[in-house]
């Protein structure tokens, strides 16, 4: 199985300061035909996971530019530009490669 | 607006079976788009990621190593909706569990259902 691992676990962010999460896949996520398989899910409270990133890079619909993906292989990194109150929760990182599917520990975001 | 309705029992006894539908709005069980899926989510596993049916010219399945002899999920599409069974379960199954859709192209879970959380408890 592909071991997903997130960092930090916990982050407490100023409103309007930036916020960068690190995601590392045990192989590769990068296919044959140039795309890697990693997305990013936000979790608030109460909820059900959310699709920020697919692709690596991809915002979905109707997520903030504020949001961005990048990283290639075994690598990658979840930024927000300026960090909002409504963000807080947590955030997980999914190989989307090969089945098992796996995700992350998950990396809470928090206000300062 | 495509929706999952998830249903079933919130509390089951030890070495029971576990038992959960998902009800499909708005799109299609047979659609040879997406898959449907089975996740669950608790404080000693995380999010894990239990199984998938989808339909591309014939039923696929695939399961979790973890849980492999013990799920079974189906499709019915007389009532458009996917379950979950879940033999033998032990109090280590007590998690909230979702349905979640699967596109196949890009490869990503675009949609949840609200999850529902089943206590393993005698």
């Amino acid at each position: 199985d592909i071991v997903m691992t997130q960092s930090p676990l916990s982050l407490p962010v100023t409103p309007g300061e930036p916020a960068s999460i690190s995601c590392r896949s045990s192989q590769s996520l990068l296919y044959s035909n140039g795309q890697n398989y990693l997305n990013w899910y936000l979790q608030k409270p109460g909820q059900s996971p959310r699709l920020l990133i697919y692709l690596g890079s991809n915002r979905a619909s109707g997520v903030p530019d504020r949001f961005s993906g990048s990283g290639s292989g075994t690598d990658f990194t979840l930024k927000i530009s300026r960090v909002e109150a409504e963000d807080v929760g947590f955030y997980y990182c999914m190989q989307a490669l090969q089945t098992p599917l796996t995700f992350g520990q998950g990396t809470r975001l928090e206000i300062k | 607006q495509t929706q999952l309705q998830q249903s079933g029992p919130g509390l089951v006894k030890p070495s029971q079976t576990l038992s959960l539908t998902c009800a499909i709005s708005g799109d299609s069980v047979s659609s040879n788009s997406v898959a449907w899926n089975w996740i669950r989510q608790s404080p000693s596993r995380g999010l894990e990621w239990l199984g998938r049916t989808y339909y591309l010219s014939k039923w696929n399945y695939d399961y979790a190593t973890s849980v492999k002899s013990r799920i079974t999920i189906n499709s019915d599409t007389s009532r458009n909706q996917f379950s979950l069974q879940l033999n033998s379960v032990t109090p280590d199954d007590t998690a909230v569990y979702y349905c979640a859709r699967w596109a196949h192209q890009d490869r990503h879970f675009d949609l949840w259902g609200r999850g529902t959380l089943v206590t393993v408890s005698s």
